[in-house]
This record gives structure tokens, C-alpha cells and sequence, in this order.
């Protein structure tokens, strides 16, 4: 399954929202009911961390500004209000069918 | 505290063979599926292989089949991936990840450079 995600950059000021874009070219609903998509942060110098899992759901510690959202092929990761501790890049990626595979990245810079 | 820290990265000759570890502490080893992704530096993630909780199972991409071999000792609580036949092409780091669908917790990392 193909990630792909939009845009590749982004530069936001603080406090405002960001929005990002993750398209998959199959459905990622699974048998079971659940759509296994997941969205992750990869700060600079560090290796990715887990922001949403399961499309919407915010693993342990997240800040509530972060929200997940779609079904089937689209998807949305959205920062209601930017910070400066979250540049880096993000990534969509799916775990519905294997091979597991990742969107390209999109890349957020603070103005 | 929950950890996972990668070993055994390395500078190697195209052809040649590496074999990586990540020790795992901080929680039941045995009861989670383990993986390895790796990330050219600068580039994006690809996820490379995963292993079941006993072993039984294990999954690669397609472009590591038959030279990459991912194994577990969980009395070591020790993630393994042998890499065999190393191409140019296989030049990143690779990150150990806990598996739950989604990869939960990742190690810092281990360069591997694959160069004449």
C-alpha cells in the first residue's frame, strides 16, 4: 500500500494550526473493524515517536492539540495550535496489510 | 523505564555480512512482536522486518529477502537481524521497534554503512 502524504513542507507561526494530508491507495479498514493507521513525529536527532494510533486515538502524552481523523483512504493529522517544540517531520504509516508501509514525510518548520 | 538500544552498526564492504542487536528493558519482552526500520540518513522510514513473540513468525520486505534474517532470544530479551550479502543500497540506520500494529517505542538507532 502506497502512503502518500501532502504537503511535503510546511511552515506555520506559533499558535496557529497546521494540517496534513495522508492518502493510502487502499482502503486501510481491516476486517476486524479497524483502520491501522498511525501518525508519528521524528524530531531532529531523534527517531520517530508515536503522536495517534488506530486514525484518532493519542498515545500516552500527547498533547490534545494534536487531533487524527478520515476513514478508508484519507486522512488528516491537525495541531490546533503550532508550538515550537513540534518541528520536525511527520509520517503517516499503515499496518492494515504487510509489507507495513510509510508516507514520504512532511516536513514542519516554525515562521 | 521502557528501553530499547540498538548495537552493531558498522562500516562494511558491499557483499559482506553485519549482524545487529537491541537489548530491550523495561517491560515483558516474550509478549510483544518486534521489528526493525531503517531510515537513510536525511530520507524517509522503510520498514525492514518483524518477528512474533516466540519467534515463529517472522516477515522481511521484499528487497531484503534472503540476505536479511531477524531472530529473537527472549531469555536475552534480545532482538536480533543478520544481514547477509550488504549492498550499497542497505547504507542507514536501522531503529529496533516495539510492534503493537502501530511501533510504539523505538531505539536511538545503529549506522550501518555499506561502502568499498
Amino acid at each position: 500500500i502506497v502512503m502518500t502524504q501532502t504537503p511535503l513542507s510546511l511552515s506555520v507561526t506559533p499558535g496557529q494550526p497546521a494540517s496534513i494530508s495522508c492518502k493510502s491507495s487502499q482502503s486501510l479498514l481491516q476486517s476486524d473493524g479497524k483502520t491501522y493507521l498511525y501518525w508519528y513525529l521524528q524530531k531532529p536527532g531523534q527517531p520517530p515517536q508515536l503522536l495517534i494510533y488506530e486514525v484518532f486515538k493519542r498515545f500516552s502524552r500527547v498533547p490534545d492539540r494534536f487531533s487524527g481523523s478520515g476513514s478508508g483512504t484519507d486522512f488528516t493529522l491537525e495541531i490546533s495550535r503550532v508550538e515550537a517544540e513540534d518541528v520536525g517531520v511527520y509520517y503517516c504509516q499503515q499496518s492494515t496489510q504487510l509489507p507495513c508501509s510509510f508516507g514520504q514525510g512532511t516536513k514542519l518548520e516554525i515562521k | 523505564q521502557v528501553r530499547l538500544v540498538e548495537s552493531g552498526g558498522d562500516l562494511v564492504k558491499p557483499g559482506g555480512s553485519l549482524r545487529l542487536s537491541c537489548a530491550a528493558s523495561g517491560f515483558t519482552f516474550s509478549d510483544y512482536y518486534m521489528s526493525w526500520i531503517r531510515q537513510v540518513p536525511g530520507k524517509g522510514l522503510e520498514w525492514v522486518s518483524h518477528i512474533s513473540k516466540n519467534g515463529g513468525a517472522m516477515y522481511n520486505v521484499d528487497s531484503v529477502k534472503g540476505r536479511f534474517t531477524i531472530s529473537r532470544d527472549n531469555a536475552k530479551n534480545s532482538l536480533y537481524l543478520q544481514m547477509d550479502s550488504l549492498r550499497v543500497e542497505d547504507t542507514a540506520i536501522y531503529y529496533c521497534a516495539r510492534y503493537v500494529s502501530a511501533f510504539d517505542i523505538w531505539g536511538q538507532g545503529t549506522m550501518v554503512t555499506v561502502s568499498s
